[in-house]
């Protein structure tokens, strides 16, 4: 079985101060994680993605996540939040399952930039 | 504009109706997936077809529904008496076959059934 956890609903943060998002997994298998943001009318869109390779991943719009095997972690962050982060991130893990990755995605953490 | 495209964006009806979902995906994109997305909470797999097949089923895909992709390129939705539960935004995704795992979502038709 696989799942993830993402232990704020709600994160809020100043423009111009770091984001945090964090993000736990269960996996019986080795995982491929993902962070997908979703903004308001707009379809999920992929930050970025680790599969089995550097455990510190680099995606889109400044943002990172560094994979950490012994706290089953993925916690997404950027240095410097801007307006236009402000969305809903999703961690997501993916399982191969028959001959294609099923997705099973976290309930979601709200992100605010205030000004 | 060559991403996933979803048609209606909303959908009204009322309890007991039936209603149809149709997902134009990537045009190179062999994989197609469904998701449902309830208030507050992440997408949940629905089913997927590779080209034309349906290789698998969720147990949330209860028998009203009904999803198919005849000639392994646009898919549909149907869900049959339609019930308040079923209020929800259905996402729809594609990919290719090549093992990158990456999965493009569409903006999703959002049902409310009244």
């Amino acid at each position: 079985a696989q799942s993830v956890t993402q232990l704020d609903s709600h994160v809020s943060v100043s423009e111009g101060t770091p984001v945090l998002l964090r993000c736990n997994y269960s996996s019986s298998y080795s995982p491929s994680l993902f962070w997908y943001v979703q903004h308001p009318n707009k379809g999920l869109q992929l930050l970025l993605k680790y599969t089995s390779a550097a455990t510190l991943v680099k995606g889109i719009n400044g943002f990172e996540a560094e994979f950490k095997k012994s706290e089953t972690s993925f916690h997404l962050t950027k240095p410097s939040a801007h307006m236009s982060d402000a969305a809903e991130y999703f961690c997501v893990v993916s399982l191969l399952s028959g001959s294609a990755r099923q997705l099973t995605f976290g309930s979601g953490t709200q992100l605010t930039v205030l000004p | 504009d060559t991403g996933v495209s979803q048609d209606p964006r909303h959908k009204i009806t009322k309890r007991g109706q039936n209603v149809t979902f149709r997902c134009d995906p990537i045009s190179e994109h062999n994989r197609l997936y469904w998701y449902r997305q309830t208030l507050g909470q992440g997408p949940e797999f629905l089913t997927y077809f590779q080209n034309e097949a349906q290789l698998e089923k969720s147990r949330l895909l209860s028998d009203r529904f009904s999803a198919e992709r005849p000639k392994g390129s646009f898919s549909t939705l149907e869900i049959q008496r339609t019930e308040q539960g079923d209020s929800a935004m259905y996402l729809c995704a594609s990919s290719l076959a090549d093992g990158t795992y990456e999965q493009y979502f569409g903006p999703g038709t959002r049902l409310t059934v009244t």
